[in-house]
């Protein structure tokens, strides 16, 4: 089955404490984001990845890194928490070709007190 | 002024109701269009996909494209309890591609059986 696997779905953690959320998709797809989804706001782009060790900021990258050292794999990393990073994230992925629709992972809810 | 603008709701309606979702746009290089379905807990699903303007038709689904008004909308015919989810609509450029999706809020809807 075609799909977009993140882990963990849930987490509460504290500031400051480093925290690591995985993506991974089997679908072969070149292109990878990651979004965070936040009442009145929407879904904004935090990181995208073209291809391996190819990726670049999306709207709202502050306080957060990316790295995608596999085809299949692009985790978000948080190196120092902060409250105001607690939010609803999704990992998306599409087919390299332009203007192709992402799929989306089920989303992380990620605390941060 | 948000690139995408969508009313949030909610919008309740009874079963078999005919549902109006719109979203305006200020972006005229867009040309691409989507609508995404997320139940409660879940990723985006993608619903519909268009490109340029005019109407399209997936069962009970409908989604236009007026261009000129910078105005999509999607159609839900015989609406069904398991259509309540909130609803994203959500569009990109040729220029800007995969890379650059731009969301709407989203509106919540609940068929009320």
């Amino acid at each position: 089955e075609a799909q977009v696997t993140q882990n963990p779905r849930y987490l509460i953690t504290v500031t400051g404490k480093k925290l690591t959320v995985t993506c991974s998709q089997n679908m072969n797809h070149e292109y990878m984001s990651w979004y965070r989804q936040d009442p009145g706001l929407g879904l904004r782009q935090i990181y995208y990845s073209m291809n391996v060790e190819v990726t670049d900021k999306g709207d709202v990258p502050e306080g957060y890194k990316v790295s995608r050292k596999e085809k299949r794999n692009f985790p978000l990393i948080l190196e120092s928490p902060s409250p105001n990073q607690t939010s609803l994230y999704f990992c998306a992925s599409s087919p390299e070709r332009g203007n192709q629709p992402q799929h989306f992972g089920d989303g992380t809810r990620l605390s941060i007190l | 002024q948000k690139e995408v603008e969508q009313d949030p709701g909610p919008l309740s309606v009874p079963e078999g109701a005919i549902v109006s979702l719109n979203c305006t746009y200020s972006n005229s290089a867009f040309q691409y269009f989507m609508w995404y379905r997320q139940y409660s807990r879940k990723g985006p699903e993608l619903l519909m996909y268009t490109y340029s303007s005019g109407n399209k038709e997936d069962g009970r689904f409908t989604a236009q494209v007026d261009k000129s008004s910078k105005y999509i909308s999607l159609f839900i015919r015989d609406s069904q309890p398991s259509d309540s989810a909130t609803y994203l609509c959500a569009m990109t450029s040729p220029e800007t591609g995969a890379n650059n999706l731009f969301f709407g809020t989203g509106t919540r809807l609940t068929v009320i059986p």
